[in-house]
């Protein structure tokens, strides 16, 4: 069974541009999440989907963005980029709500210059 | 918000010693999961523990989940220098506020000397 898999591995970006993120979880898993982790903060809840459903989300600007489509894939959109969203967005999926297991991908790394 | 502190923040030690590390958190969690991350790469489940009390084996891993629901420890045995890498625990909160997120500490260095 294939794992999580986000696309695209590296991402190099100018400050105000935007950038969507892409998250296919693994087969039969219907709740996607989103951590950024930096070196400074270490991994962040960003926000989690079930059903195409954001379920909740965490302590970061309007700029970060998500979504969930009916095939359970995910994306998530930051616009207006700064410098310091440079950082490894990891996309992680579960089986259910309430399941407990999350299962992450390798990973995105954002570089804004 | 919900904080967990993760210790020690890194250790060096021999190939063939055990290590312990530990998470203790000011809330109480319904589900603790321990992850190892390498460089570049995605953290890896490595056991996941649903009930206080509970004590869990994944080869040469161990992990507990306290009796307080507020902490948990990982113990790796006759480490290898294969067990290198970042250990990161992870609390998940109850239903009832319907929070699945997962809060991550600081996470534990590891280095193993072959």
């Amino acid at each position: 069974k294939a794992g999580v898999t986000q696309t695209p591995r590296y991402l190099i970006k100018t400050r105000g541009q935007q950038v969507t993120l892409s998250c296919s979880p693994i087969s039969g898993h219907r709740s996607v999440s989103w951590y950024q982790q930096t070196p400074g903060q270490g991994l962040q809840f960003l926000f989690e989907y079930f059903s195409e459903t954001q379920r909740n989300k965490g302590n970061f600007p309007g700029r970060f963005s998500g979504r969930q489509f009916s095939n359970s894939r995910s994306e998530m959109n930051v616009s207006t980029l700064e410098l310091g969203d440079s950082a490894l967005y990891l996309c992680a999926s579960s089986l259910a709500v309430g399941q407990g297991k999350w299962f992450f991908g390798q990973g995105t790394r954002l570089t804004v210059v | 918000g919900q904080q967990l502190n993760q210790s020690p923040q890194s250790m060096f030690i021999q190939e063939g010693e055990d290590v312990s590390m530990n998470c203790t958190s000011s809330s109480i969690f319904n589900t603790w999961l321990w992850y190892k991350q390498d460089p570049g790469e995605g953290p890896v489940l490595l056991i996941a523990l649903y009930k206080a009390g509970e004590l869990t084996s994944n080869g040469r891993l161990t992990a507990q989940f306290g009796i307080t629901r507020k902490d948990s420890f990982l113990n790796i045995s006759a480490s290898i220098p294969s067990d290198v890498g970042i250990y990161f625990c992870a609390g998940q909160g109850n239903s009832g506020g319907s929070n699945y997120k997962l809060t991550f500490g600081k996470g534990t260095l590891l280095t193993v000397n072959p």
